[in-house]
């Protein structure tokens, strides 16, 4: 049961430009959706992170947007660089009764091109 | 100065095989986690330890056993290795657990690339 669906899969962007990636979740208990940037032969790293009550959170050139009614969030990155090639995933945190844990996308593979 | 490390990085074994994988972390974390990343690059949690006990056991085939014998350490075992568990998997860590209002950032190690012949 796929719990976070997140698209496109994968995504080519010019450098300079916006790249947008979007995710959508079903479980309403959901508390803390943080977004992760994998580099080829590397563990996923924490890019940015927001809670359900704020519908914004901005770092310095990544921005999600929350939007609690529709189940979705996305992540925006402004000014795309070469640099910023790598794989996105999303991932929503839910409480199982002990603790909680992340429920990952399927991730969006980013390319920004010269 | 690495913060989480894993040996082996690269695992290459023959179907019915029992292998390690080894965690370490010291980032003086009390919680560990084991993900599985499969060849379409979907993670999923396996485990999660908090202080040495095991908090989350996903639906795991009981062929994987984690052990965690301090707070820094987190291995995990495969017997009867089948073709299906060929993934990366990849050990992860933080300051503490997370539940409702408790955000700890997890901190990933580079990953065991297991290729199951």
């Amino acid at each position: 049961q796929q719990q976070v669906k997140q698209s496109p899969q994968s995504l080519i962007v010019q450098k300079g430009g916006i790249s947008i990636i979007n995710c959508a979740y079903e479980n309403t208990a959901f508390d803390y959706f943080p977004w992760y940037q994998q580099f080829p032969g590397k563990g996923p790293a924490l890019l940015i992170a927001i809670r359900p009550d704020v519908s914004e959170k901005k770092e310095g050139r990544f921005t999600i947007s929350f939007n609690k009614s529709a189940k979705q969030f996305s992540l925006h990155i402004m000014d795309s660089q070469p640099g910023d090639s790598a794989t996105y995933f999303c991932a929503a945190s839910g409480y199982t009764g002990t603790a909680s844990k992340l429920t990952f996308g399927t991730g969006t593979r980013l390319q920004v091109t010269l | 100065d690495t913060a989480v490390s894993q040996t082996p990085k690269y695992l290459v074994t023959q179907m019915g095989n029992d292998k390690s994988i080894k965690c370490e972390q010291n980032l003086g974390h009390d919680t560990m986690y084991w993900y599985k990343q499969d060849s379409k690059k979907f993670l999923k949690i396996m485990f999660s330890y908090n202080n040495k006990e095991l908090i989350i056991n996903e639906t795991v085939p009981n062929r994987f056993s984690p052990k965690s014998p301090d707070k820094a350490h987190l291995n995990l075992h495969i017997n009867s290795l089948e073709l299906g568990d060929s993934a990366v998997y990849f050990c992860a860590s933080s300051q503490g657990l997370m539940s409702r209002a408790t955000y700890n950032e997890q901190f990933f190690g580079p990953g065991t690339r297991l290729t199951v012949l």
